[in-house]
């Protein structure tokens, strides 16, 4: 079974300051995972994924986020948040081999201030 | 490129009314799924389908039907809608395959059943 606990369902931040929006996950086999973004309005695009090919991956916007085994966490990170970044945030897990079907976390709202 | 579309965008219901969410998508998925997104709850799975002819039941099935006669469409049909059926509803689509593909969605359908 697989599921996703994302710490925190708002977070807020300066802009400038680091972003870090939690996701830890629970997988009986290696998992892979996924961030998600959602802007006002729109639907979700996908920010970045791990693969099992490097722990630190990279998505677009500066984003990163850490494949961290031995925690069970997939974190996202930016080191300068930017007024732009504000939307909504999804973790998500799907079993490697598995279930065609990925589980969502609940979601972090990111709000920037000036 | 179109990817996912959604329509309508906006929709206001009368209770007991029936309608029907259609989605299309244009990347030859053979999976495609329909969410439903609540304030605090996240994405929810209502159905999913992994091929023309084949239909699933997600997490909240209760109150939407669904079919999928061409790999292209798959339409949410409410018989008889409720208050409780308010909400943001996703379609969204992915390669057939127990891989890492990522989802792609659309920009959303909003639903308010009064």
């Amino acid at each position: 079974a697989q599921s996703v606990t994302q710490l925190g369902s708002h977070v807020s931040v300066s802009e400038g300051a680091l972003v870090l929006l939690r996701c830890n996950y629970s997988s009986s086999v290696p998992p892979y995972l996924f961030w998600y973004v959602q802007y006002p309005n729109q639907g979700l695009q996908l920010l970045l994924k791990y693969t099992s090919a490097a722990t630190l991956v990279k998505g677009i916007n500066g984003f990163e986020a850490e494949f961290k085994k031995s925690e069970t966490s997939f974190h996202l990170t930016k080191p300068s948040a930017h007024m732009s970044d504000a939307a909504e945030y999804f973790c998500a897990v799907k079993e490697s081999g598995g279930s065609y079907i990925p589980t969502f976390g609940r979601g972090t709202s990111l709000i920037v201030h000036p | 490129n179109a990817g996912v579309t959604q329509t309508p965008k906006f929709q206001v219901l009368k209770t007991g009314q029936s309608m029907t969410l259609q989605c299309a998508q244009d990347m030859n998925h053979e999976y495609m799924s329909w969410y439903r997104q609540d304030p605090g709850m996240g994405l929810r799975l209502i159905h999913y389908s992994v091929g023309a002819g084949i239909t699933d039941q997600g997490e909240v099935p209760n109150g939407y039907n669904v079919s999928r006669s061409t790999t292209e469409d798959f339409p949410l049909r409410l018989l008889s809608a409720a208050p409780s059926q308010t909400s943001v509803y996703f379609c969204a689509s992915r390669n057939q395959d127990r891989g890492p593909g990522e989802l792609f969605f659309g920009e959303g359908s909003r639903l308010t059943v009064l």
